[in-house]
């Protein structure tokens, strides 16, 4: 199956720096990315929609300013969690579908600590 | 109501029994029809893909969507201890749209 790479897969900061995460399709080119968090025991809440080379559509709720999406290539999507505050602390997901294929596929995840 | 309802248990039952999870929702317009397999810190697993209504089956799962009652089913036969973690569902629209995800039920089987 696809592979979606996503690293880091931990992170910890203080508080006031910002945190890049990135997200990579290894096998195929993706031409949507996805965003979302997921807080302990709860599912997975959509945070934004990026299309490669076009600007990413924010969740409402969803801060643009402070979660910066970078979709620059077709393989390479990234996170920008600027001025974090520990309630940003978070499980980040990144997932990913090809123009060809209906199928998402997600990275590993990214734990995000702030403290 | 939220749009995508599932009992986030946890459901526990013995090895080798078959497992039923499942998934009620409120969207009619919900044409793709996900479950996902999460253990704990990873990112989900992609388990069945199924378009519309109908059954499919893959090894021990099979996944039902019954789009007229907007109920989606995955079981699981022959359950083993490593089938022990969230299982997701997760719907879609269609186009370019996102997945709108169930809580997830974490299972549990006892060896």
């Amino acid at each position: 199956g696809a592979v979606v790479s996503q690293h880091p897969s931990r992170v910890i900061c203080k508080s006031g720096t910002s945190v890049k995460i990135e997200c990579r399709s290894l096998d195929f080119q993706a031409t949507t990315m996805f965003w979302y968090r997921q807080f302990p025991k709860q599912s997975l809440m959509l945070m934004a929609t990026s299309n490669e080379g076009s600007k990413a559509t924010y969740e409402q709720g969803v801060e643009k300013d402070k979660f910066l999406i970078n979709h620059a290539s077709l393989t390479l999507s990234t996170l920008t969690v600027t001025s974090a505050h520990p309630e940003d602390s978070s499980f980040y997901i990144c997932s990913a579908r090809s123009f060809t294929n209906e199928k998402l596929f997600f990275g590993s995840g990214t734990q995000l600590s702030v403290l | 109501q939220k749009e995508v309802e599932q009992d986030p248990g946890p459901l526990s039952v013995p090895e080798g029994a078959i497992v039923s999870l499942n998934c009620t929702y409120s969207n009619s317009a919900f044409q793709y029809f996900m479950w996902y397999r999460q253990y704990s810190r990873k990112g989900p697993e992609l388990l069945m893909y199924t378009y519309s209504s109908g059954n499919k089956e893959d090894g021990r799962f099979t996944a039902q969507v019954d789009k007229s009652s907007k109920y989606i089913s995955l079981f699981i036969r022959d359950s083993q201890p490593s089938d022990s973690a969230t299982y997701l569902c997760a719907m879609r629209t269609g186009g370019a749209d996102g997945l709108t995800f169930g809580k997830g039920t974490h299972l549990i089987i006892q060896p």
